[in-house]
């Protein structure tokens, strides 16, 4: 069974720094790009970072670019984000999220190109900015 | 960037009766191999979001075919055949054209 489990989450001042952690099982970790991805207390769900299957590629939401910093660990089939300059409105459940690739459609028609959708979510894990 | 609007904010549904579900994005997901880069997710209660469509009309893995989606270009629609209790919770579209953006939610509840 795939199973993501994250950790790391908790209270912060602002201006401070945590690191989050997404320890991964069921499947071949290196072989899948990850997401993380964030829900503010009531409020819908945001797109915040993501990281190729090597580690090689990653790509930020504006809204953390520069602060937040996605990066894995393949040999211990970990995903991390480190978070620094938080804010408050950084406050936010933060979701590991496995990323699939398909190469066809369920009808068995082939895709022109990969698409990649989100297909697993962890239980998420919280993080709190305030002082 | 491209801002997903959903429609409407709050959908209250019989069991049994049909419900349906607007995305709008403010530019095409229409991508040049012509397949729309939308898809849908629920949220239930207390739980993580799961998948339910991609690339706009494709349902995912292990969902009910009262579930469906269609549209193109910059409309797109959820439509849920006939409404169980199971399916309350909150449905998001999201365009994966040009990195990620989520609708605001749409909140399905029994009447």
């Amino acid at each position: 069974e795939v199973q993501l489990v994250e950790s790391g989450g908790g209270l912060v001042q602002p201006g401070g720094s945590l690191r989050l952690s997404c320890s991964a099982s069921g499947f071949t970790f290196s072989s899948y790009d990850m997401h993380w991805v964030r829900q503010a207390p009531g409020k819908g769900l945001e797109y915040v970072a993501a990281v190729s299957s090597d580690g090689g590629s990653t790509d930020y939401a504006d809204s953390v670019k520069g602060r937040f910093t996605i990066s894995r660990d393949n040999s211990k089939n970990t995903l991390h984000l480190q978070m620094s300059s938080l804010r408050a409105e950084d406050t936010a459940v933060y979701y590991c999220v496995k990323v699939k690739r398909i190469l066809e459609l369920p009808s068995g028609m082939p895709l022109p190109e990969d698409y990649y959708f989100m297909d697993v979510w962890g239980k998420g894990t919280a993080v709190t900015v305030s002082s | 960037d491209i801002v997903m609007t959903q429609s409407p904010f709050s959908l209250p549904v019989t069991p049994g009766e049909p419900a349906s579900i607007s995305c709008r994005s403010s530019q095409s997901l229409l991508h040049n191999n012509g397949y729309n880069y939308l898809d849908w997710y629920l949220q239930k209660p207390g739980k993580s979001p799961q998948l339910l469509i991609y690339l706009s009309s494709n349902r995912a893995s292990g969902v009910p075919d009262r579930f469906s989606g269609s549209g193109s270009g910059t409309d797109f629609t959820l439509k849920i055949s006939r409404v169980e209790a199971d399916d309350v919770g909150v449905y998001y579209c999201i365009q994966t054209l040009q990195a990620y953006t989520f609708g605001q939610g749409t909140k399905l509840e029994i009447k």
